[in-house]
């Protein structure tokens, strides 16, 4: 067990709908990020917030945005859903936000599907 | 944007074979990083490398960083079932924050 907590664990839709993912970080860390893992993408970073305020952004589709809240958790909503938007979603959290790699833990993922 | 290639993309091995994997970039990057991840879970980190040239073990596993900084390996020795999972690779590159890049995996199949 990481400490990091994702939920809900699978999440079935249609498409055209809008989801939330939500993601609580390990106790202590500021920094949190999004990733997607689908088959024929691998995993790819989405977005990272640290206390927040975003601070990094990779290939994240105008339709998905995220936030952090004062709690430090962290949502992530996805909108106009696709069938391509089907993936696996990770959340990860790490202590600070530094130049230098700080390991991030990586929660069980929330699973999308759109049918 | 930077990538990692990662060879194989899937292996089929016996139970006590020596397996090796390796990424390889055409960017330069700072840090190297072995993932684990087993199914329904998220990935798990083996082994972090920072320094070119390094050897580092984890166990059974032992990763390099490239004297070039564009590749990694990891090799797992005496195999045993529970290794079964897929296996990534990631990236930081200079100036990236904590950004990682990750590799395509491979998945490792181990037979009894």
């Amino acid at each position: 067990d990481s400490g990091v907590t994702q939920t809900p664990k699978h999440l079935i839709t249609a498409t055209g709908q809008r989801v939330t993912l939500r993601c609580s970080p390990r106790s202590g860390d500021l920094s949190v990020y999004w990733y997607q893992q689908s088959l024929d993408q691998g995993l790819q970073f989405l977005i990272q917030y640290y206390n927040g305020e975003e601070r990094a952004k990779g290939n994240i589709l105008e339709r998905f945005s995220a936030q952090q809240f004062p709690d430090l958790h962290s949502e992530l909503n996805l909108s106009s859903l696709e069938l391509g938007d089907s993936a696996l979603y990770f959340c990860a959290s790490s202590v600070r936000l530094a130049a230098a790699y700080n390991e991030q833990f990586f929660g069980p993922g929330t699973r999308l599907t759109v049918l | 944007g930077q990538q990692l290639n990662q060879s194989p993309q899937s292996m089929f091995i016996q139970e006590g074979e020596d397996v090796s994997m390796n990424c390889t970039s055409s960017s330069i990057f700072n840090t190297w990083l072995w993932y684990k991840q087993d199914p329904g879970e998220g990935p798990v980190l083996l082994i972090a490398l920072y320094k070119a040239g390094e050897l580092t073990s984890n166990g059974r596993l032992t990763a390099q960083f490239g004297i070039t900084r564009k590749d990694s390996f990891l090799n797992i020795s005496a195999s045993i079932p529970s290794d079964v999972g897929i296996y990534f690779c990631a990236g930081l590159g200079f100036n990236a924050g904590n950004m990682l890049t990750f590799g395509g995996g491979t998945r490792l199949m181990v037979k009894p």
